[in-house]
């Protein structure tokens, strides 16, 4: 079936380098792509969106990039704080009653 | 968590019991949505809404029942409690395309 998926289930980085959160999906027929910040304790947190009109997208110290032809999915977050710990998950839109299609997350842990 | 609100946020309960746990809104959106998030599993939907008295289920909806009779509140019941029904259940709203989520119920069936 279709699904989205994500490549590694844990990440570790250095304090003050960047991350690269990855994610795969298959349908191609998937306009709307999201991630999500879920620190432990909380709901999962609205980080940024793309159209599949875009390749690319800035937010603060955030970047998201989609390629569409390796149906590919990143999150690049700049110069990685304490604060940035916390479950990432790529999320996909892809009807019309607005169902999200989930990932099962990444774990992001900054080492000092 | 602005503009969504869960209640309550911790409750533990016995197997067979009925539960009823709450999501409001003051946000007006027209869509929410109940998930449960479980250790290996990410977040599943279990029953979304699309407008009062409009829900559909999701992929997880055995044992559930929802009901929207106002935009603001959606409520998800469990009807008889079961041990694996114990997990984390969030409410989500969404006004177009992206989903805002509620701050989550812990729910531990004994």
């Amino acid at each position: 079936g279709e699904s989205v998926g994500l490549h590694l289930p844990t990440l570790s980085v250095q304090e003050g380098d960047n991350s690269i959160i990855n994610c795969a999906y298959s349908n191609s027929a998937s306009d709307y792509f999201i991630w999500y910040k879920q620190e432990s304790g909380k709901g999962p947190q609205f980080i940024i969106d793309i159209r599949s009109n875009m390749d690319k997208r800035q937010g603060q110290r955030v970047t998201v990039l989609l390629n569409k032809t390796v149906k590919h999915l990143s999150l690049q977050i700049a110069a990685t704080q304490p604060g940035d710990s916390a479950v990432y998950f790529c999320a996909e839109n892809m009807d019309s009653n607005y169902q999200l299609i989930w990932g099962a997350g990444t774990k992001l842990i900054i080492k000092p | 968590d602005a503009g969504i609100t869960q209640s309550p946020r911790h409750k533990v309960t016995e197997t067979g019991t009925p539960v009823t746990l709450r999501c409001h809104q003051t946000e007006n959106h027209r869509y929410m949505y109940w998930y449960r998030q479980d250790p290996g599993h990410g977040l599943r939907l279990i029953h979304y809404s699309y407008g009062v008295k409009d829900t559909d289920k999701g992929e997880v909806s055995d044992g559930y029942s929802v009901s929207r009779s106002k935009t603001e509140d959606f409520l998800l019941t469990l009807e008889s409690a079961t041990s694996s029904q114990t997990s984390v259940y969030f409410c989500a709203i969404s006004g177009r395309d992206t989903q805002y989520f509620g701050p989550g119920t812990r729910l531990t069936v004994l």
